[in-house]
């Protein structure tokens, strides 16, 4: 089993929808959790960085956590057409303060088209 | 603006031919990592610098290594390239204190 677990998609969604993306994992000491941005042939770009069970909003972007269940998400308002990218879970294994390695989810491949 | 640099975008080498892939950063950050990241996979992580201070990962091949001559720059060595090493490696950096990691553009390799 990984430890994290991504749908890869693809998902196509029209311009407005809300996005729903979503990752479980098996680990219950991971504490801290990320959601990286990554258009096609660049690098991943940090969007979201959430501690604890619950909420965290910016902008038109929501990253969700529920502890009990071993269950992040990440919601996207309003989507737009610049929004199409693949998105990545991650989770640092040595914790939020401490730098080290991060292990992914495979990535969610989402299209929002016009 | 403070960024993390990766030459060349592109590369391609032959089989067998040893390649080197650069990467710099003006964040000042203490961490540097070498990831590689193949076709609709998650990143892999190869290893990592603690300023000076190497760490490898376990499952690492040995035909990768890497040299980190200063703070701002770090270096990926892949010795004798199989078409299996074919992929998009990335780096990125973070303070020590901070899981927080900031990637590069990226460098796709191709091997013929």
């Amino acid at each position: 089993q990984k430890e994290v677990e991504q749908d890869p998609g693809p998902l196509s969604v029209p311009e407005g929808a809300i996005v729903s993306l979503n990752c479980t994992y098996s680990n219950s000491a991971f504490q801290y959790f990320m959601w990286y941005r990554q258009y096609s042939r660049k690098g991943p770009e940090l969007l979201m960085y959430t501690y604890s069970s619950g909420n965290k909003e910016d902008g038109r972007f929501t990253a969700q956590v529920d502890k009990s269940s071993k269950y992040i998400s990440l919601f996207i308002r309003d989507s737009q057409p610049s929004d199409s990218a693949t998105y990545l879970c991650a989770t640092p294994n040595a914790g939020g303060t401490s730098y080290g390695k991060l292990t992914f989810g495979q990535g969610t491949i989402l299209t929002v088209h016009p | 603006d403070a960024m993390v640099i990766q030459n060349p975008r592109y590369q391609v080498t032959q089989f067998g031919k040893p390649v080197t892939l650069s990467c710099s950063q003006t964040l000042n950050h203490n961490v540097m990592y070498w990831y590689q990241q193949k076709s609709s996979q998650a990143p892999k992580l190869l290893f990592h610098y603690y300023d000076k201070d190497f760490n490898n990962e376990a499952d690492t091949p040995d035909n990768f290594q890497s040299r980190r001559p200063n703070t701002s720059f770090c270096f990926l060595d892949i010795r004798s390239p199989g078409l299996g090493d074919a992929a998009m490696y990335l780096c990125a950096t973070s303070r020590a204190t901070s899981s927080e990691q900031y990637f590069g553009p990226g460098t796709r390799l191709t091997v013929t």
